[in-house]
């Protein structure tokens, strides 16, 4: 059964970059049409799409942050990652990564799998 | 970038009775939606996609219906593992958007 999790540090301080590793298990990041994506969701609020990858680094981001963001893939590990660089107090959410719906070998974007999160804080 | 609308932001009912949330796209996404629910503490969980299309292991009590830009969740007898936020996105293209939320609580 596919499964996602988060890793990665809960503390960020100001201006650094924000790395996080989401590790696929019971199934290859690498077969057929599947895309990876990350959400998060800051303390008490909505749920925003940051990007999505596919294992031969297709990749598509959200504009609004305006390309801090970049994801990457490592087919040897089973693990896509996502890095956000100059972050500041407003980047502190819970971090998702997750999977989109694959039918019949066509991508559909919604996600039909969610790792648990992982909460990360922007704070010095 | 469509945005998407959800009414009301909080919705009181009692256990056992019928629960409507709506959500509406600022352009037509076609059937391209889908409804998750989350729990306090807990990733989001797919219960519909293709506006009508129950994910995987969802109950019955969960339908969902519309197509273009207005689209209903029906949650029809609540029990009390129901309450919850409910989020609607469409993904008519990869740039998938989110609605704001409804949160259904216990009357």
């Amino acid at each position: 059964q596919l499964q996602v999790q988060e890793s990665g540090p809960g503390l960020v301080k100001p201006s650094e970059t924000l790395s996080l590793t989401c590790n696929v298990s019971g199934g290859s990041i690498s077969s057929g049409h599947d895309y990876w994506g990350w959400i998060r969701q800051p303390p008490g609020k909505g749920l925003e799409w940051i990007g999505s990858i596919s294992y031969s680094w297709n990749t598509y981001y959200n504009p609004s942050l305006k390309s801090r963001a970049t994801m990457s893939v490592d087919t040897s590990k089973n693990q896509f990652s996502l890095s956000l660089s100059s972050v500041t107090a407003s980047d502190t959410a819970v971090y998702y990564c997750a999977h989109y719906g694959v039918i019949r070998g066509a991508i559909y974007w919604y996600f039909d799998l969610w790792g648990r999160g992982t909460l990360v804080t922007i704070s010095s | 970038e469509i945005e998407m609308t959800q009414s009301p932001a909080t919705l009181s009912v009692s256990p056992g009775e019928t629960a409507i949330l709506s959500c509406r796209a600022s352009q037509s996404v076609s059937s391209n939606l889908a409804w998750y629910q989350q729990k306090p503490g807990q990733a989001p969980r797919l219960l519909i996609y293709y506006a009508s299309t129950r994910a995987s292991g969802i109950p019955g009590r969960f339908s969902g219906s519309g197509s273009g830009t207005e689209f209903t969740l029906t949650i029809s007898g609540l029990q009390s593992e129901d309450f919850a936020v409910y989020y609607c996105q469409q993904y008519n293209n990869w740039r998938g958007t989110f609605g704001p939320g409804t949160k259904v609580e216990s009357k």
